[in-house]
């Protein structure tokens, strides 16, 4: 089975800080994929993010990285220089290599203040 | 990139009445669409999984009478909400696997469909 844990259900930053949004993961498979999605107010889920397990450099993606640490199994999502429209939910979701269904976490919550 | 359209985007309904979200992949092929009933600040929970030409596979839980799942083509497929009732409140998303792409690509979703019932 596989289990997604996001344990920070909000977390705040200023504007053009940076800021690491918690994932830690769970699988007993060997080829799985994360993903991190962004899901503003408006309810629609935006794709940002994805790293591989078999992947050895951290993806990047403008503002966002994904820092991935295989053996501690975790997948923190990095926004760096915070935007106003960075507040939303995040949501890490990963996809084992024996299905193609993805399990998500419970979401954080992202307020930047200006 | 990979589109969903996803409508209504809001429905309200009368208690008792049924109630159809479409989902149409754009600019792709969806062998596999997702989908997904989200409660306010919680996660997505996956309802069914639905192949073209085939039955949806539920998951435990979802009554399949009551949220049928139609995948005709490989570019729609359909949640009908039939007798809807308030608990049936929720906003309801869907999500399209490409075919084209590899097997742990991501998965493009619909905006979202928030119905209320009355």
């Amino acid at each position: 089975a596989q289990k997604i844990t996001q344990t920070q259900p909000g977390m705040f930053v200023q504007e053009k800080e940076a800021v690491t949004l918690d994932c830690t993961y769970d699988t007993s498979d060997q080829s799985y994929g994360l993903f991190w999605y962004k899901q503003p107010s408006s309810g629609e889920m935006i794709f940002l993010i994805y790293q591989g397990s078999y992947d050895e450099q951290n993806a990047t993606e403008g503002r966002y990285s994904l820092n991935f640490q295989k053996a501690r199994k975790s997948a923190n999502l990095v926004i760096s220089a915070s935007q106003l429209g960075d507040s939303a939910m995040y949501f890490c979701a990963m996809r084992g290599g024996g299905s193609y269904i993805p399990t998500f976490g419970r979401g954080t919550s992202l307020i930047v203040h200006p | 990139g990979a589109v969903v359209s996803q409508h209504p985007s809001r429905v309200i309904c009368k208690s008792g009445t049924s109630v159809k979200i479409e989902c149409r992949s754009l600019d792709f092929q969806a062998t596999t669409m997702f989908w997904y009933r989200q409660f306010p600040k919680q996660s997505l929970m996956l309802m069914a999984t639905s192949n073209e030409g085939s039955k949806a596979t539920y998951e435990q839980g979802v009554e399949k009478d009551k949220f049928l799942i139609n995948h005709a083509s490989l570019t729609l497929s359909t949640l009908t909400v039939t007798s809807a009732h308030p608990e049936d409140s929720s906003f309801y998303i869907c999500s399209a696997r490409d075919a084209r792409t590899g097997a742990l690509a991501g998965y493009t979703f619909g905006s979202g469909t928030r119905l209320t019932v009355v």
